[in-house]
């Protein structure tokens, strides 16, 4: 079976340009994260989603950040203007919620340098 | 959720059981622990979870302490590919969101 999806998986951009990031969840998975990882934070949980609907977005570090997810097999993640800071990977995961506990299945991640 | 605390690093020898520790002195009877490694560039990769009994997989072990304060992960023969950051999550079964801390970042030796 097809794991997480996400593209790109890598980009470089310049500074003040807008960056949208791809996802795939799992099929029937009803649960999908938004994480960015970088050396100095490490790993973050920025928004989730259950059965399309945005539960958490206490992470999402700033007003130039959006996530959204028009449908179950797809989600995005928008960065407007980007900024060198926002330089980092960014992993998309998901889950089949269950009520004794779930596990979650991450992508390869995509590699944003802004420059 | 419970806050977790891991050592920085450990060694292990190729072929000998790895066994990183978690303490999680704070937890609460409805939190499950969690463990999941990270591969250099690579996403995070469950490992195995566990509420208050011992668990067993094809990839590891999870020895729970009775008073559920503390849990020891084993990698029964470690090999140089098991070289990861290891990350000890404790989470309410209810909550779906996972939170991630610093882990500890084995290293396998030849």
């Amino acid at each position: 079976d097809a794991g997480v999806i996400q593209s790109p998986r890598h980009e470089v951009t310049e500074m003040g340009q807008e960056v949208t990031l791809r996802c795939k969840p799992i099929s029937g998975h009803d649960y999908l994260f938004w994480y960015r990882q970088t050396m100095m934070r490490g790993l973050e949980l920025l928004i989730y989603f259950n059965n399309n609907v945005p539960i958490d977005d206490s992470g999402m570090p700033e007003d130039r950040f959006s996530a959204k997810m028009p449908n179950a097999s797809f989600s995005t993640l928008k960065i407007q203007p980007s900024e060198p800071r926002d330089s980092a990977v960014y992993f998309c995961a998901s889950s089949l919620g269950t009520f004794t506990g779930n596990t979650i299945y991450f992508g390869e991640g995509s590699w944003l340098t802004v420059v | 959720d419970a806050k977790t605390t891991q050592p920085p690093s450990m060694d292990c020898a190729e072929g000998r059981a790895a066994n990183l520790p978690c303490n999680h002195s704070t937890i609460s009877g409805n939190e499950y622990v969690y463990w999941y490694r990270q591969i250099h560039s690579q996403g995070p990769q469950y490992i195995i979870h566990g509420l208050k009994n011992n668990e067993t997989n094809e990839m590891a072990s999870l020895i729970i302490t009775e008073d559920r304060k503390s849990s020891t992960l084993i990698l029964p023969h470690a090999t140089l590919r098991d070289t990861a950051v290891y990350y000890c999550i404790v989470r309410v079964f209810f909550n779906n969101d996972m939170r991630f801390g610093a882990g500890t970042r084995l290293t396998v030796k030849p």
